[in-house]
């Protein structure tokens, strides 16, 4: 069975600071991975995803991932935190074949000036 | 943004009432999901389809059901809703399974069973 695990419930970082969003993954096959972002009050939105073609994927917003299959993490990251990206993420695993996503607890970003 | 829109958007119902939460796309794609979201929990599927009156469980099915008549439109029902049952509650979509499909997510339904 898939499962991910999100370190950390809530990660505070200053304005201009480098953001790291730990993700950490379990699957029995190769898997495809994916990080949602979600804004107060608001859906899921897509950041990026993993589908094996590169290891470094980069997304929206100056984010991205690196997929490392020996540590079993797709960890995100973002050189410079900006007031505008406190939300809530997710980190998100689904398997070849399957149609279904299974979620993190998710992370809130808290940005300070 | 995905075509997908749900309702209601609030709700506030009784306990034992049953509730229908409806989700309509407009994109023309084959999969659709509902989630509900809680604090501490993430997101975590209910029931999903993969086509017309094809649906299957997910991991918190019980105390829902769900109808899919039309590619369009997916149903969720809370036949005899409790408290537990108080969460926003999510309606995704996909075109297609495999290879990394991107899953879409509407705006979600707040349901509060009082």
């Amino acid at each position: 069975a898939q499962s991910v695990t999100q370190l950390g419930s809530h990660v505070s970082v200053s304005e201009g600071a480098l953001v790291l969003l730990r993700c950490n993954y379990s699957s029995s096959v190769p898997p495809y991975l994916f990080w949602y972002v979600q804004y107060p009050n608001q859906g899921l939105q897509l950041l990026l995803k993993y589908t094996s073609a590169a290891t470094l994927v980069k997304g929206i917003n100056g984010f991205e991932a690196e997929f490392k299959k020996s540590e079993t993490s797709f960890h995100l990251t973002k050189p410079s935190a900006h007031m505008s990206d406190a939300a809530e993420y997710f980190c998100a695993v689904s398997e070849s074949g399957y149609s279904t996503l299974t979620f993190g607890k998710g992370t809130m970003l808290l940005v300070s000036p | 943004d995905a075509g997908i829109t749900q309702s209601p958007r609030h709700k506030v119902t009784e306990t034992g009432t049953p509730v229908t939460l409806r989700c309509h796309q407009t994109e023309n794609h084959r999969y659709m999901y509902w989630y509900r979201q809680d604090p501490g929990h993430g997101l975590r599927l209910i029931h999903y389809s993969y086509g017309v009156k094809d649906t299957d469980k997910g991991e918190v099915s019980d105390g829902y059901s769900v109808s899919r008549s039309k590619t369009e439109d997916f149903l969720l029902t809370l036949e005899s809703a409790t408290s537990s049952q108080t969460s926003v509650y999510f309606c995704a979509i996909s075109a297609d399974r495999g290879a990394g499909n991107t899953i879409y997510f509407g705006e979600g339904s707040w349901l509060t069973v009082v």
